[in-house]
């Protein structure tokens, strides 16, 4: 089955970190763009992240220099280094997989997560 | 960043009736180059991840009921449910492609009256 598991969730204080992880099954991991969406708890959706098959980054400013992308795809996982965590990063992550064809910062989704909780609060 | 406006924020539709969301963005999303809209729609049900519905404006992704349908081009695009039915009720998001950071809209949440 095609699908992509999150991982790594959890409660943390302000200024914490936390890794999430993101396992992929079904598809050949290493040949796609991959990214983090996140939703804040009835609200809707930020991309947070881009890497590409090559493993460029790119970010939005509201997380440039706190927030880490990376890739293994020996073991077909897509990572996310959370550092200096704030209230505002609660939300849902995603991890999210872009649809062949285009640049790995200008696609659509075409596989979402089921997303993993994180909570910033003292 | 390019701003992506839906409207209605929510709306109530009876079985069988036509939905139509709308989405605004703040500059053109269409590539003159390749003649392709950089826009998608994206289905989100209760308690669930979103879902691909719409790709380049308006073509469906694969397995998406045909009631489902996107079109427009440049800044102004519409995502039509011809004939809702009960598992449509969800949230229906837009979001554009064309440049960094990708954008989504604010969400449009679907109902039965």
């Amino acid at each position: 089955e095609v699908q992509l598991v999150e991982s790594g969730g959890g409660l943390v204080q302000p200024g914490g970190s936390l890794r999430l992880s993101c396992t992929a099954s079904g598809f050949t991991f290493s040949s796609y763009d991959m990214h983090w969406v996140r939703q804040v708890t009835g609200k809707g959706l930020e991309w947070v992240s881009a890497i590409g098959t090559f493993a460029d980054t790119y970010y939005p400013d509201s997380v440039k220099g706190r927030f880490t992308i990376s890739r293994e795809n020996a073991k077909n996982s897509l990572y996310l280094q959370m550092n200096s965590l704030r209230a505002g990063d609660t939300a849902v992550y995603y991890c999210a997989r872009i649809a062949r064809g285009g640049s790995y910062t200008r696609g659509y989704f075409d596989l979402w997560g089921r997303g993993t909780l994180v909570t910033v609060s003292s | 960043d390019i701003v992506m406006t839906q409207s209605p924020d929510s709306l109530a539709v009876s079985l069988g009736e036509r939905a139509t969301i709308n989405c605004k963005s703040s500059q053109s999303v269409f590539y003159s180059f390749n003649n392709k809209n950089y826009l998608a729609w994206y289905q989100q049900k209760p308690g669930q991840s979103p879902k691909l519905l719409i790709y380049w404006a308006s073509i469906r992704e694969s397995g998406v009921p045909d009631r489902f349908s996107g079109s427009g081009s440049g800044t102004d695009f519409t995502l039509t449910i011809s004939s809702l039915q009960a598992e449509d009720v969800a949230v229906y998001y837009c979001q554009q492609h064309y440049d960094t950071p990708l954008t989504f809209g604010g969400g449009t949440k679907v109902e039965i009256k």
